[in-house]
């Protein structure tokens, strides 16, 4: 069964700090596909980013990175200089393509606050 | 133009009614999707729906049943409302099913049962 676990259900942080939200899964498949969304205050979901299982290559879009590692089937993800706009409810998740109805597994998400 | 939008975005109703949550995506994607929120933020799929193949997560009760009229729409219909279905329902949709496609996601309809 696949699970996603996101150990940091809060975390604080003052403006301009670099700041890395942990994300750990569980699956028994080798295809796979790991998501980050973002659900800022007013509430809708975002997407962010994908990564098959096939492809470790870290990635950096702006402020935003994240490192892909199948050794300890972590996918974390880093905000650079962190911002306040940049408070929100932070999701990762994971799909298998076996599953069947392609369901989304959501870790519990980390809220992360950001002060000025 | 909205890609997944939901109505309504706010539902109050009391226990033991029989509502509906709309949703219609534009994207022209085949794959759609009903997901729970609950007060702590855990969210959970409910439903997939994919060329007229609905695949229901078990642990749904049967008060839930989707219903789409076609590839662009995927509705909610709750009966018999309890206290416990007070959430944030969230509908998406994706390309196709077979997990490689990011969901994107309406903005969530809140219900609140009384």
């Amino acid at each position: 069964a696949q699970k996603v676990t996101q150990a940091q259900t809060e975390i604080s942080v003052v403006e301009k700090e670099d700041v890395t939200l942990d994300c750990v899964y569980e699956t028994r498949d080798t295809t796979y596909y790991l998501f980050w969304y973002k659900q800022p205050p007013s509430g809708e979901l975002v997407f962010l980013i994908r990564r098959n299982s096939f492809d470790e290559q870290n990635e950096i879009s702006g402020r935003y990175s994240w490192n892909f590692q199948k050794s300890t089937s972590s996918f974390n993800f880093t905000i650079t200089a962190s911002q306040v706009v940049d408070s929100a409810v932070y999701f990762c998740a994971l799909s298998e393509p076996n599953n069947a109805g392609n369901m989304l597994t959501f870790g519990g998400g980390t809220r992360l606050m950001v002060k000025p | 133009d909205t890609a997944v939008s939901q109505t309504p975005k706010y539902l109050v109703t009391q226990m033991g009614n029989d509502k509906s949550i709309k949703c219609e995506q534009n994207l022209g994607h085949d794959t759609m999707y009903w997901y729970k929120q609950d007060s702590k933020k855990f969210l959970k799929i409910m439903f997939s729906y994919n060329n007229k193949e609905l695949i229901i997560n078990e642990t749904v009760p049967n008060r839930f049943s989707p219903k789409s009229p076609d590839k662009a729409h995927l509705n909610l219909h709750i009966n018999s409302l309890e206290l416990g279905d007070s959430a944030v329902y969230f509908c998406a949709s994706s390309p196709t099913s077979g997990g490689a496609y990011e969901q994107y996601f309406g903005p969530g309809t809140r219900l609140t049962v009384t």
